[in-house]
């Protein structure tokens, strides 16, 4: 089946502990994305990826990492978490760029305390 | 600044109208504009997308209107059905999304 795998889905942790939400298509997308969501505000991109070592920042990438060393991956890295982190994260990928739908993953719901 | 703005939260129809939802941007640069439909705890589903250089776009139900000129994107849903209830997103370049709006079809 062809879809997008997030984990964890649930994961509560405490400021300033590094984590790695994974992220992984097996559609053989170019693109992959990760986004935020947030009560009255949408979903707001925080990188996206256009292919294996290409990424590039989207509209809220402060205090996130990611890296694009294989093409099915996409991991979220946050360093040292703060509570204004603390929402649902969504990764998705497409074979288009802008133009193309993408295929999201179940969301990975995120509390930092 | 909200680049896409989705104005209205909530909308009620009854099963077999229609449903237009409706959403508006700022910047006409935009190329591609589309919709998903989102239900209660899972990621956001594509619907339809259309080009800058369009104005309607169809797919079995769903239609989305693109007024270049008044900055303004529609999707109309007819006829509308109960499995239709969810919350749907407008999204530009899939860089910017609006807010949403939460759909409910009363049968």
């Amino acid at each position: 089946e062809a879809q997008v795998t997030q984990n964890p889905r649930y994961l509560i942790t405490v400021t300033g502990k590094k984590l790695t939400v994974t992220c992984s298509q097996n559609m053989n997308h170019e693109y992959m994305s990760w986004y935020r969501q947030d009560p009255g505000l949408g979903l707001r991109q925080i990188y996206y990826s256009m292919n294996v070592e290409v990424t590039d920042k989207g509209d809220v990438p402060e205090g996130y990492k990611v890296s694009r060393k294989e093409k099915r991956n996409f991991p979220l890295i946050l360093e040292s978490p703060s509570p204004n982190q603390t929402s649902l994260y969504f990764c998705a990928s497409s074979s288009q760029g802008a133009g193309g739908g993408y295929t999201f993953g179940s969301g990975t719901r995120l509390t930092v305390v | 600044d909200q680049q896409v703005k989705q104005n209205s939260p909530s909308l009620s129809v009854q099963e077999g109208r229609i449903s237009i939802l409706n959403c508006d941007y700022t910047n006409s640069m935009f190329d591609y504009f589309l919709w998903y439909k989102k239900y209660p705890a899972e990621g956001p589903t594509f619907l339809i997308s259309i080009s800058s250089i369009k104005d309607k776009n169809e797919d079995g139900r769903f239609t989305v209107f693109l007024n270049k000129s008044a900055k303004h994107l529609s999707l109309h849903i007819v006829p509308s059905q109960p499995g239709d209830s969810a919350v749907y997103f407008c999204a530009v370049n899939q860089f910017y999304f609006g807010t949403g709006t939460s759909l409910t079809v009363i049968p």
